[in-house]
């Protein structure tokens, strides 16, 4: 069965570069979220999307922005890049019209910023 | 607001023996609570969920959990753990517009 996807898997980056994350969830699947683990953290619930608008806002800094775009993939974008934005990022989908909204996550994106 | 708090942060154990990785929930509506594993450098991966009906849960790779809802909590047990299971368990909670919040994790260390 096809799984959610995420590129690239891993990013190192410059303090102050820019990065953007892809997301590509399963087939079907109407909602996305951004979660951010950093070193030894459990994972925090950044942005999500529902049919193309973001549904709800976690704990994501202004520096970062996110979309779902028409083919339901979503990017999160990322400026002025931190050491402390290192972290793997995780992205989720799920179907909730007519699903039970299960979260199907995808390998993540490690980032690291030097 | 939900939240989770697992209450150990490491659980080590000798192959064969059993094991129970604790979770407690704080939730002031109705509660949907999930166990995921996470395998070093690698995703998170569902384990069992309990959204309605029968309060023991069984999951994937012999795990299961039950819900108590008078201890407000979703313990995680398996009545005998291999070297493969040595990982690092979240317990989580759905919040508002269905996003997850995750406990702190607790680390499974099976020793031979």
């Amino acid at each position: 069965a096809a799984g959610v996807i995420q590129s690239p898997r891993h990013l190192i980056k410059e303090k102050r570069e820019t990065a953007t994350l892809k997301c590509y969830p399963i087939p079907r699947h109407d909602t996305v979220y951004w979660y951010q683990q950093g070193p030894g953290q459990d994972p925090q619930f950044l942005i999500s999307f529902y049919e193309k608008m973001q549904s709800d806002k976690g704990s994501i800094p202004d520096r970062f922005s996110a979309q779902q775009f028409s083919d339901y993939h979503s990017e999160l974008n990322m400026s002025s890049l931190e050491l402390g934005d290192s972290a793997l990022y995780f992205c989720a989908s799920s179907l909730e019209q007519g699903g039970d909204n299960e979260q199907f996550f995808g390998p993540g994106t490690r980032l690291t910023v030097l | 607001a939900q939240s989770v708090t697992q209450l150990d942060s490491q659980v080590p154990v000798f192959e064969e023996a059993p094991v129970e990785l604790r979770c407690n929930y704080s939730s002031s509506v109705s509660v949907y609570l999930f166990w995921y594993v996470q395998y070093p450098n690698q995703g998170l991966q569902l384990l069992l969920k309990y959204l309605s009906g029968s309060t023991l849960v069984k999951g994937i790779n012999g795990f299961e959990a039950e819900f108590n809802k008078s201890q407000t909590s979703f313990h995680l047990r398996k009545p005998s753990v291999h070297i493969s299971d040595t990982a690092e368990y979240f317990c989580a909670v759905r919040g508002g517009y269905n996003k997850l919040i995750f406990g702190a994790g607790t680390r499974l260390a099976v020793h031979p």
